[in-house]
């Protein structure tokens, strides 16, 4: 098994659509999560930290269950702009180095 | 320098040769790290450090070594190129593991 595991995708929504994606990991002992986006051959960019409690950035809402050991990204209101592969990332249960799951592409259409 | 930069940024090597990936960053972040992304495929640790003066192995460091003598280089050699090589190589930094990694813009090499 994958220590970070995503859905295997590919999404293909309209705009204006909410998509999300779930990730999966297996070490409890991680410590930081991230989503990561990164558009076709580019450097992965930053999306946003995911905590406990919940954070919102605009269209996007990410959410951490420690306990079922997963986070999630939700995008509203799509935007052709959001099309991409977005990364899941978990650091810190593997001698402090970040582990990524393989990416979920986003595709959005007119 | 803002961030961090990579170079070359491609490059086309005969097999069997010697090449160092650069990597400069200005951020002070103690932690740096190299990856390969194959086509496709997600993103895989080839070598690590988390602060100047000490390296460590990823998931897939075997044909590649890295030096790290100060904060803000961190070099990728390949002492002897082969065609399985050929990937978009990444470097990365982080402040802290809290923080998240900042990416590169990534060299492509091919290595005939």
């Amino acid at each position: 098994r994958k220590e970070v595991e995503q859905d295997p995708g590919p999404f293909n929504v309209p705009e204006g659509a909410t998509v999300a994606f779930n990730c999966t990991y297996s070490n409890s002992a991680s410590q930081s999560f991230f989503w990561y986006r990164q558009d076709c051959r580019k450097e992965p960019k930053l999306l946003m930290s995911v905590y406990s409690s919940g954070n919102e950035d605009g269209r996007f809402t990410a959410q951490l269950n420690r306990a079922s050991q997963y986070i999630s990204l939700l995008i509203r209101d799509s935007k052709l702009s959001d099309s991409a592969t977005y990364l899941c990332v978990v650091w810190g249960a593997n001698a402090g180095k970040s582990t990524f799951g393989d990416g979920t592409t986003l595709t959005v259409k007119p | 320098i803002a961030g961090i930069t990579q170079a070359p940024t491609s490059q086309i090597l005969a097999a069997g040769r010697r090449m160092t990936l650069r990597c400069t960053q200005d951020m002070r972040h103690n932690a740096m790290y190299w990856y390969r992304q194959d086509l496709g495929l997600g993103l895989r640790l080839i070598h690590y450090s988390n602060t100047a003066g000490t390296t460590g192995k990823g998931e897939v460091p075997d044909g590649y070594s890295v030096s790290r003598a100060n904060t803000d280089d961190f070099p990728l050699t390949l002492a002897s190129a082969v065609p399985s090589q050929t990937s978009v190589y990444f470097c990365a930094s982080s402040a802290d593991g809290v923080a998240g990694q900042f990416f590169g813009p990534g060299t492509r090499l091919t290595v005939l």
